[in-house]
């Protein structure tokens, strides 16, 4: 049964870096067709995909976090991760990693718990 | 990439049906039938419901299906149920590496 787990800081500052790794168990993290991405939603608001990742490590962004968000994956650690440049407090959400069934329309059936990253001094 | 629009809220009575709608463009709905629905409870990672506007994932009952006509997709609930009263939300694929938008949510009570 494939796992994701999100791990990282609960609180940031702003103008820090976040750094959050997803951990995968239950399944290969090479296993194709699936995209490995990251969606937040801010508290009481709707959901933004963030990014995905290939385990060849190709990467899609969204356009609006392109310029601040990193995207990586280490396939020997089972893991992918996620960085985002320059917080402010608009980044303060619940972060989920999640497995798409493949990459068009993002079609999610495993996500992890969510973990939820606060930005404020 | 714009989110697309969903009504912020809908209701139905038990057994009714109650269709939410998912309006983008010619450029994501109207464009490809990759078109997702997601059901979420407050503290809950959401739940896919539909994928390529008319799939179900296996376990999801029947009383969930999936439609789109031109730029809007709908998602129908059938014999509504106290259970579903949650938030929706629908998602598209935009073309090139912008793999999905989302819409802004539906918040569904049974009255």
């Amino acid at each position: 049964q494939l796992q994701v787990q999100e791990s990282g800081p609960g609180l940031v500052k702003p103008s820090e870096t976040l750094t959050l790794t997803c951990t995968v168990s239950g399944d290969s993290i090479r296993s194709g067709p699936y995209y490995w991405g990251w969606i937040r939603q801010p508290p009481g608001k709707g959901l933004e995909w963030i990014g995905s990742v290939y385990y060849g490590g190709t990467t899609y962004h969204n356009p609006s976090l392109k310029s601040r968000v990193t995207l990586s994956v280490d396939t020997s650690k089972k893991q992918f991760s996620l960085q985002v440049r320059s917080l402010t407090a608009a980044d303060t959400a619940v972060y989920f990693c999640a497995r798409h069934d493949y990459p068009y329309g993002l079609p999610t059936t495993h996500w992890g718990q969510g973990t939820l990253v606060t930005v404020s001094s | 990439q714009s989110a697309l629009t969903q009504p912020p809220s809908a209701s139905g009575s038990p057994g009714q049906s109650v269709t939410i709608s998912c309006t983008g463009t010619s450029s994501d709905v109207g464009r490809y039938n990759f078109v997702s629905w997601y059901q979420q409870f407050p503290g809950k990672a959401p739940k896919l419901l539909i994928y390529e506007v008319t799939k179900r994932p296996s376990g999801v009952p029947d009383r969930f299906s999936g439609s789109k006509s031109g730029n809007t997709a709908s998602l129908t609930i059938s014999g509504l149920q106290a259970e579903d009263e949650a938030q929706y939300y629908c998602s598209s694929y935009a073309g090139g590496s912008i793999l999905g938008v989302f819409g802004g949510g539906t918040k569904l009570t049974v009255l």
